[in-house]
């Protein structure tokens, strides 16, 4: 089977830095998406990691140990515009599709 | 910067009507995808097409369903004889090629079934 986990919810204050955790399990692996997701929108393309290692994007940064089948996303010097939630998605032995957690709400407090 | 975009924003259909949802991926995208998201669950995957056939669909994805490139520009998805539990945001992706290119999703069609 197939299975991503990531929190529900997490809470940080503006400025500081958030780490939001996910773990999956899926047979093969063709590479690990972040994705936002502001309330009654489209998710938005934040990352893409398929080797080990981190890969960093201005605030943002994402982080991927296969072995572990393990990933993070790092939010630094927050905004309360971060406030949204956060999608950890899969590509396992499927050539196209993606699968989605389902999500980490993450609340930014001034 | 090139967008993908979906008409209509919101659909209020009569349970057992039919429904076409459309799309316009980006322009020079070559794969193309249908998500939906049930209020207040995940994004799931419905159906991937690329020149011109169905290259992968979900459980999910059965006779109900369908989805057509009408032309060089739009990407349809149809569903017939809706169901309550159709109602759903239902999104449409599209990217470059597989691999490392990411989706790019469109803002949405807000399906209603009464």
């Amino acid at each position: 089977g197939q299975n991503i986990d990531q929190p529900t919810e997490m809470t940080a204050t503006e400025g500081a830095i958030v780490q939001i955790n996910c773990t999956y399990q899926t047979s093969g692996f063709n590479g690990l998406f972040w994705y936002q997701q502001h309330a009654g929108e489209a998710p938005t393309f934040l990352s893409y990691n398929v080797l080990d290692g981190l890969e960093e994007k201005g605030r943002f940064s994402s982080f991927l140990s296969r072995s572990k089948g393990y990933s993070y996303l790092l939010l630094k010097e927050l905004q309360m515009k971060d406030s949204a939630s956060y999608l950890c998605a899969v590509k396992g032995s499927s050539a196209s599709k993606i699968i989605f957690g389902s999500g980490t709400r993450l609340s930014i407090r001034p | 910067e090139p967008e993908v975009t979906q008409t209509p924003s919101h659909q209020v259909t009569q349970m057992g009507q039919e429904v076409i949802l459309r799309c316009v991926p980006i322009s020079n995208h070559l794969y193309f995808y249908w998500y939906r998201q049930i209020l207040g669950q995940k994004v799931e995957f419905l159906v991937s097409f690329y020149n011109n056939e169905i290259s992968e669909k979900s459980e999910i994805f059965d006779d109900q369903f369908s989805v057509e490139r009408p032309d060089g520009s739009n990407f349809t998805l149809k569903i017939r004889s809706t169901k309550l539990e159709d109602s759903a945001m239902y999104f449409c992706a599209s990217s470059g090629r597989q691999g490392n290119q990411p989706q790019h999703f469109g803002d949405g069609t807000r399906l209603s079934i009464l």
